[in-house]
């Protein structure tokens, strides 16, 4: 199984503050990775596919980079609606797989 | 607008089972693989089983496979998981969420969850 990591594990920041989170997979993804923002009750939503695009509707604060096994993701500027746990997934391969989460708390 | 709707959770003893579904709207059910995705308390997002767009074909999580059954009616624009042999470790909430045209796709829509527990 493709195993993925994310770093770190949690961090808070200041509103505007950019945020990076990385995305780490044990095996070669190509591009097929995702960014999931879940909210405390509330479903995933997809936030970035294919490792850099941005899902209609989503704000363009919010983005992703990279491609074989090490990938980003960035908040631009940070804003207290943004505060949710993020995830990466790919979808590369079966079993796919998601990262454990970053949780995003504002300073 | 796209909905998917879960129902069929609830409480159920260690080796029971339980079959959940997914009702689907606002979109053409038939041409979309779908998936199950599910959170035990606390935890992360664990992939479950995902189902192609006919019906043909399905995979499974380790942890599941053999116990689980990924099934779906496109007359109805419902999803199914039938759920047996349920362990302690299978409480979570169980989300079911829209695929590609292709099963190696972003999730896209998002059930809003429904909560399974196995307890005595």
């Amino acid at each position: 199984d493709n195993q993925m990591t994310q770093s770190p594990s949690s961090l808070s920041a200041s509103v505007g503050d950019r945020v990076t989170i990385t995305c780490q997979a044990s095996q070669d993804i190509s591009k097929y990775l995702s960014w999931y923002q879940q909210k405390p009750g509330k479903a995933p939503k997809l936030l970035i596919y294919d490792a850099s695009n941005l899902e209609t509707g989503v704000p363009s604060r919010f983005s992703g980079s990279g491609s074989g096994t090490h990938f980003t993701f960035t908040i631009s500027s940070l804003q207290p609606e943004d505060i949710a746990t993020y995830y990466c997934q790919q979808y590369d391969d079966l079993p796919f797989t998601f990262g454990p989460g970053t949780k995003v708390d504002i300073k | 607008e796209v909905q998917l709707v879960e129902s069929g959770g609830g409480v159920v003893q260690p080796g029971g089972s339980l079959r959940l579904s997914c009702a689907a709207a606002g979109f053409t059910f038939s041409n979309y693989a779908m998936t199950w995705v599910r959170q035990a308390p606390g935890k992360g997002l664990e992939w479950v089983s995902v189902i192609t767009s006919s019906g043909a074909s399905s995979y499974y999580a380790d942890s599941v496979k053999g116990r689980f059954t990924i099934s779906r009616d496109n007359s109805k624009n419902t999803l199914y998981l039938q759920m047996n042999s349920l362990r302690v470790d299978d409480t979570a909430t169980y989300f079911c969420a829209k695929d590609g045209a292709v099963i190696a796709a972003p999730f896209d829509s998002w059930g809003q969850g429904i909560l399974v527990t196995v307890s005595s």
